[in-house]
């Protein structure tokens, strides 16, 4: 079956350090992947998404690229603030007989401190 | 606010009790999805539901069961409940949810039902 692996958590960084989460996948055919945020007390909203190999998916200074080859959508940001502190899930969502289930990944924690 | 709307937000009951959780989907979204999301088991994909009909099953107990109405709306009922089905509950939904273009695919989460079983 499909599955999602996530690098474990926490990851503390300082204010204004490099993010890298990584996060690899396992699917037959060509999935969508995403990455899904979780602020404290809060539901999953899209991050970024990419829907086919080499595809890169950016927002809010986060980018991810499809790499098909080694089967990965790595999570990057160049500088994080404290406001990203978050919960982030990668996940793919394959089309089976008509469905569109997302798998997610154990999800990273991530804390910014000043 | 992605448009979903869940209610309630917590919930606590006792062991052997049944609930029901609401949701109601984006306007013109006709696919509604039910995920789990606890401390040992992560983030489940339970079931979805396109346009009233269902569309695909995931590691849903046979004590669970849900609905999707004609207004679209969409209920999740858990019966028997355990202590391990103490949980946060995840309504999402879609334009679409059927084999074809993803981006139509993107799902939009509600706040979640927090289940607290006693």
């Amino acid at each position: 079956g499909d599955s999602v692996t996530q690098m474990e958590g926490p990851v503390t960084l300082s204010e204004e350090a490099f993010l890298t989460i990584n996060c690899t996948y396992t699917a037959t055919g060509y999935p969508s992947l995403f990455w899904y945020v979780q602020y404290p007390g809060e539901g999953l909203q899209l991050l970024l998404k990419a829907t086919k190999a080499d595809d890169k998916g950016s927002n809010k200074g986060f980018e991810a690229t499809y790499r098909k080859e080694t089967t990965s959508f790595h999570l990057e940001k160049g500088s994080v603030q404290v406001s990203d502190s978050a919960v982030y899930f990668c996940a793919l969502t394959y089309v089976t007989g008509g469905g569109n289930k997302l798998t997610f990944g154990t999800g990273t924690q991530l804390k910014v401190e000043l | 606010d992605s448009g979903v709307t869940q209610t309630p937000k917590h919930l606590i009951t006792a062991t052997g009790q049944r609930v029901t959780l609401r949701c109601s989907p984006r306007s013109g979204d006709l696919s509604v999805y039910w995920y789990q999301q606890s401390l040992d088991q992560g983030l489940q994909f339970l079931i979805q539901y396109y346009n009233g009909e269902e569309r695909a099953k995931g590691n849903i107990l046979e004590r669970f069961s849900a609905q999707q109405f004609p207004d679209l709306h969409s209920e999740l009922n858990l019966s028997s409940l355990e202590l391990g089905d103490s949980a946060l509950y995840f309504c999402a939904s879609s334009v679409s949810g059927l084999a074809g273009d993803p981006p139509y695919n993107e799902q939009f989460f509600g706040p979640g039902t927090r289940l607290t079983v006693l």
